[in-house]
């Protein structure tokens, strides 16, 4: 069972920008710069989006971008495409940086 | 480019103990990162297992510490994982990954299914 939280589903219409929250504590994402962000398309391995709250990878787009405030860490997704259906994962550093914590996933659905 | 690429036994007995194997492939496993396994359960999420940089410092989920044991082979590029008395519910894909900072996770392999059964 997962320390963290996240909605199990959000669906937008394309062009639709949708925010997916990931809420913990203060052993985790409220003490944490090291929060990030992955997709995962089916039968694939997940793809890490964002880092550090709000960092993107090289090559990824600029529609994705994240913050936190408190115990919650976000994700928006803007500009939704088809392709950006897909669960969506929440990992953030926990307890001095000795654990690596994961949220439950939320599916996403572009309608 | 830097890839990771698991291997597996697929199938393990109830109680028995499986080991997964992880080559690292486009660059040195002893260049600073830590290294780490993951998996993932059958239409559920993800779960991390264990990260462990090249010299040996390790950290563990807590609440598969006592089954789990990682190495690191710094010459072969490879990885393992060790779980031993495992239960239906360690069927599971495991992932083997790069560490680049705590919660960051940049680099998987595509995955080795373990079934118990």
């Amino acid at each position: 069972q997962s320390a963290l939280t996240q909605p199990a589903s959000v669906s937008g219409s394309p062009g639709q920008s949708i925010t997916i929250s990931c809420t913990g504590s203060s052993s985790d994402v409220g003490n944490s710069d090291s929060v990030s962000w992955y997709q995962q398309h089916p039968a694939t391995a997940p793809k890490l989006i964002l880092y550090d709250v709000n960092k993107r990878p090289s090559g990824i787009s600029d529609r994705f971008s994240g913050s936190k405030s408190a115990n919650t860490a976000s994700l928006t997704i803007s500009g939704l495409q088809a392709g950006d259906e897909a669960h969506y994962y929440c990992c953030s550093s926990a307890t001095g940086n000795t654990r690596n914590l994961f949220g439950p996933g939320t599916e996403v659905t572009v309608v | 480019q830097v890839q990771l690429q698991e291997s597996g036994p697929g199938l393990v007995k109830p109680s028995e103990t499986v080991s997964l194997t992880c080559t690292v492939s486009g660059q040195l496993i002893n260049e600073g990162y830590f290294w780490g396994w993951i998996r993932q359960p059958p239409g559920m999420g993800l779960e991390w297992i264990v990260s462990m940089h090249y010299t040996g410092f390790a950290y563990y989920n807590p609440s598969l510490r006592s089954r789990v044991t990682m190495s690191i082979d710094t010459p072969t590029r490879q990885f393992f994982l060790n779980l031993t008395a495992v239960t239906a519910a360690d069927t599971a894909v495991y992932f083997c990954a790069r560490q680049w900072e705590p919660g960051r996770f940049d680099i998987w392999g595509q995955g080795s299914q373990v079934i118990v059964s």
